[in-house]
Order: structure tokens, then C-alpha cells, then sequence
């Protein structure tokens, strides 16, 4: 059974960089088809889809966020991450990763981290 | 204001079967799978029903989906109060890159 653990901090200053870590166990991140994903959650505008990588490398990011999104993979650590720059008080949210066991479709996420609560203020 | 809209809120008493719309378009609902998590407070969200009308292992048959061209639905029969949460649909969008978009979200309210 895959599971995810996120790391990074809970604390951001305005224009800075946010950066969180998800590591899988009970699989790879090198297994063919998968997606990794992350996406926020704002407690009044609901789930904003942030972007995911595939298993090969390819990335596809919310044209929103694009600009300032990167998402990466470390084989070595069987972890994904995480990378929001330039940070402001919008970007405060609970931000989760999560993925698809259940079918190749890269949005049926069954699979989630439990969520890090990441607040931009200086 | 999400591409995908659900109602704000909805309601139901202990026993009775309520229904959550979700309207989408072509683009998205049209040509792609709907999704269904239930969002319980200070928890991540669990998928409900995917692939438009199948449940997970552990998900109670009281909840079902179905989709019908741009539109899907989702229903909670023989309500409970701890189905009281926000419940969000998703799918994909062909004309974003496959950009994955969310329902704006349910408040379901178990009076």
C-alpha cells in the first residue's frame, strides 16, 4: 500500500520560496504511469489543483501558478517536491500531495499525505 | 468561481437521501471521468466515488455517482451525521492540458 509523508515548513515569508517534500513508501516513484501531485487547500475557495509530475519526468502545472511552480523528482530518496516562489498572503493554505493507485487516470487521487498547513507571513 | 460548479451548501435529516450536482462542459465532464471526495474538517480529503460511478474498498453503498453528458451527480441515501462534511467533484480538462479541476465544494449539513 503506497503511502506519503510530507515534510517542510510551516512558516513562509512574504516573497520567499515555499518548499515541501513528499516521500512514498510502499512504491515508487519510478513506477511506470504514475502522477504525483500536489494540491492546496484554502479554507474559503476550496481544492486549486497545484500540478503533478509523471513517473518519466514530465511536468504539467496549473496555468495559474505556472510562473512560479516547479515540481521534481528524486529518484535517489523516492521523494517528489515542491517549489512556490515568490510567496504572498494568497498562498497561505493546507498543501497536500497525493496520487492514483486505483486506475491510470492521474485525478482519481485514492492516495493523500496528510496535509502541512503553510502560512506566508513575515 | 470554479469551471466546475456544485452547490454551495445542501441538507438532509438521519435517513433521508440527498443529492449533490456538479456542472461542468464538454471540455471537461463531457470527456473525462468525475470524482468524489469527502472532505472531513482538519482532515485530507478521501475519494468517494472515481471513474464517475465506482467506490473505493471501505466506502458504504450509501453513497453512488452517476454522469450524464456534461453534468454528474452525487448521492447519499439513508443519511447520517457522519456524513455531515464538504464533498467536492473533479475531473479533467481537454482544453487546459489536462489541467485537473475541482468543484467549488458542498457544505452537507445533517439537520
Amino acid at each position: 500500500q503506497v503511502q506519503l509523508q510530507q515534510s517542510g515548513p510551516g512558516l513562509v515569508k512574504p516573497s520567499q520560496t515555499l518548499s515541501l517534500t513528499c516521500t512514498v513508501s510502499g512504491g515508487s516513484i519510478s513506477s511506470d504511469g504514475y502522477y504525483w501531485t500536489w494540491i492546496r487547500h484554502h479554507p474559503a475557495k476550496g481544492l486549486e489543483w497545484i500540478g503533478y509530475i509523471f513517473y518519466s519526468g514530465s511536468t504539467f502545472y496549473n496555468p495559474s501558478l505556472k510562473s512560479r511552480i516547479t515540481i521534481s523528482l528524486d529518484r535517489s530518496k523516492n521523494q517528489f517536491s515542491l517549489r512556490l516562489n515568490s510567496v504572498t498572503a494568497a498562498d497561505t493554505a493546507v498543501y497536500y500531495c497525493a496520487t492514483h493507485t486505483l486506475t491510470p487516470e492521474p485525478h482519481e487521487f485514492d492516495i493523500w499525505g496528510h496535509g502541512t498547513l503553510v502560512t506566508v507571513s513575515s | 468561481q470554479s469551471v466546475l460548479t456544485q452547490p454551495p451548501s445542501a441538507s438532509g435529516t438521519p435517513g433521508q437521501r440527498v443529492t449533490i450536482s456538479c456542472s461542468g462542459s464538454s471540455s471537461n465532464i463531457g470527456s473525462n471521468t468525475v470524482n468524489w471526495y469527502q472532505q472531513l474538517p482538519g482532515t485530507a480529503p478521501k475519494l468517494l466515488i472515481y471513474t464517475n460511478n465506482r467506490r473505493p474498498s471501505g466506502v458504504p453503498d450509501r453513497f453512488s455517482g452517476s454522469k450524464s453528458g456534461t453534468s454528474a451527480s452525487l448521492a447519499v441515501s439513508g443519511l447520517q451525521s457522519e456524513d455531515e462534511a464538504d464533498y467536492y467533484c473533479a475531473s479533467r480538462d481537454d482544453s487546459l492540458n489536462g489541467l485537473v479541476l475541482f468543484g467549488g465544494g458542498t457544505k452537507l449539513t445533517v439537520l
